[in-house]
This record gives structure tokens, C-alpha cells and sequence, in this order.
């Protein structure tokens, strides 16, 4: 079935510097890439997603790069904060019958240091 | 427009109890996941829903647990003779007509004795 590898499962930076978030999926035919923010004992809140047909997506600090042919694809966030300390998830799916079954990476724990 | 509400945030059961966890999706939403997030662990996928249909049980245990989307009410997914290892968040999300963006719900955790 579809898997979808994380790393690094921990990440600390000092406030100002960037951090990059890299997942791997397994099913070619994913073509829906989510990525989730989950501060603790919070909800999952969506921060970014992009889709198969494209290869950059970019909102303000946080931006995500897909590579296809290889299967991957990465977070990054630019000039961190201390707020953006939180447990960031990726996750893969693909239509199937209608609607998107997430499969979700085991998270990375970003620590930002002021 | 409210997010996805789930109820009860917080629920203790003993042993051999039953578990009712409720989830009432955005408005305009007919689509509702349930995900499974056991401490320290990303969130596995359980069930997937529409209206009065179960369209993907493939991540939900075939024992013990169920789950419904009736047409008027919440979404509930059910377990029976809860045990420790049921101990867990679970979240419920919800997307519009077109399934792509899913909106969690803020989870309720669970807590077996």
C-alpha cells in the first residue's frame, strides 16, 4: 500500500534561519500533497497543499517543492519564529472513486530557539 | 462558518466499556475521515464516509469498532469493549463536494483504564 517516509523526525533551529522538511511517497499515482501543522494537544491545520500538476507552491515564509519523477517532495520555511514550533506532518493521496484517502508521514518536531 | 466540532474533547472509559465519539462536519460538507493518532505517532487513516454510506473501512480494525454517517446528526464512530491500546486521539475531518482540502476537527482523546 501507499507509504510515506519523513525526515528528519526532530529539527532545531535558531529563530531567523530556514528549515527544510523532506518526505518521500511510495504510489506514483498520488497527486495530492497536504502538509499540516499540529501544535500540541491541537488539531492538524492545513498550511499548504499542492497538487501533481504543479512543481512550486508558495505562501508568504512557507513554500513546497514537488518532484515527481523521484517522488518526493519538501517543506521549507523561511525566517522561522518561535510560533512556527509546532509538529508539521506531510501527507500523500490520490483520487480514488471520488475522494482523497490521506496517508500521512510520522511528523517532524520543529523546535525554534529565539 | 463553524469548523468541524467532534465531542466529547475528552473521554475516559474503563475497560470492556464503550466509546461514542461524535463529529459534526463544516456546513456544506458531505465528506467525513476518521484518523486514528496514538501518542508520539503520525495519523492513520480509519474510515471514510458520505451520507448514509461507508465508502472505505480499510483502516478500521474489523472488531470492536464501526462507524455511521446517518442522514440528519453527527458522524459517530463507535467502539465496543474498549481496551488500553485503544487509547488514542481520534480526529475527524471533513471536505466539501470536491474531496480535496480536509478540515480537521480538534480531536477527542481517548483514554482507556
Amino acid at each position: 500500500g501507499e507509504n510515506v517516509e519523513q525526515h528528519p523526525s526532530t529539527l532545531s533551529v535558531q529563530e531567523g534561519d530556514s528549515a527544510v522538511i523532506k518526505c518521500t511517497y511510495s504510489d506514483s499515482a498520488s497527486n495530492y500533497f497536504p502538509w499540516y501543522k499540529q501544535e500540541l494537544g491541537k488539531r492538524p491545520q492545513l498550511i499548504i497543499d499542492i497538487r501533481s500538476n504543479v512543481g512550486e507552491k508558495k505562501d508568504q515564509r512557507i513554500a513546497v517543492t514537488l518532484n515527481k519523477t523521484a517522488k518526493h517532495f519538501s517543506l521549507h520555511i523561511t525566517e522561522t519564529q518561535p510560533e512556527d514550533s509546532a509538529v508539521y506532518f506531510c501527507a500523500a493521496s490520490k483520487r480514488t472513486g471520488g475522494y482523497n484517502k490521506l496517508i500521512f508521514g510520522a511528523g517532524t518536531r520543529l523546535a525554534v530557539h529565539p | 462558518n463553524a469548523g468541524v466540532m467532534q465531542n466529547p474533547r475528552h473521554l475516559v472509559r474503563r475497560r470492556g466499556q464503550e466509546a461514542r465519539l461524535r463529529c459534526s462536519p463544516m456546513k456544506g460538507h458531505s465528506h467525513v475521515y476518521w484518523y486514528r493518532q496514538l501518542p508520539e505517532e503520525g495519523l492513520k487513516f480509519m474510515v471514510y464516509l458520505q451520507k448514509e454510506n461507508i465508502i472505505d473501512e480499510s483502516g478500521m480494525p474489523k472488531e470492536r469498532f464501526s462507524a455511521e454517517f446517518p442522514k440528519e446528526g453527527p458522524s459517530i464512530l463507535r467502539i465496543q469493549q474498549v481496551v488500553r491500546g485503544d487509547s488514542a486521539a481520534y480526529f475527524c475531518a471533513s471536505s466539501p463536494t470536491v474531496p480535496d482540502t480536509q478540515y480537521f476537527g480538534p480531536g477527542t482523546r481517548l483514554t482507556v483504564l
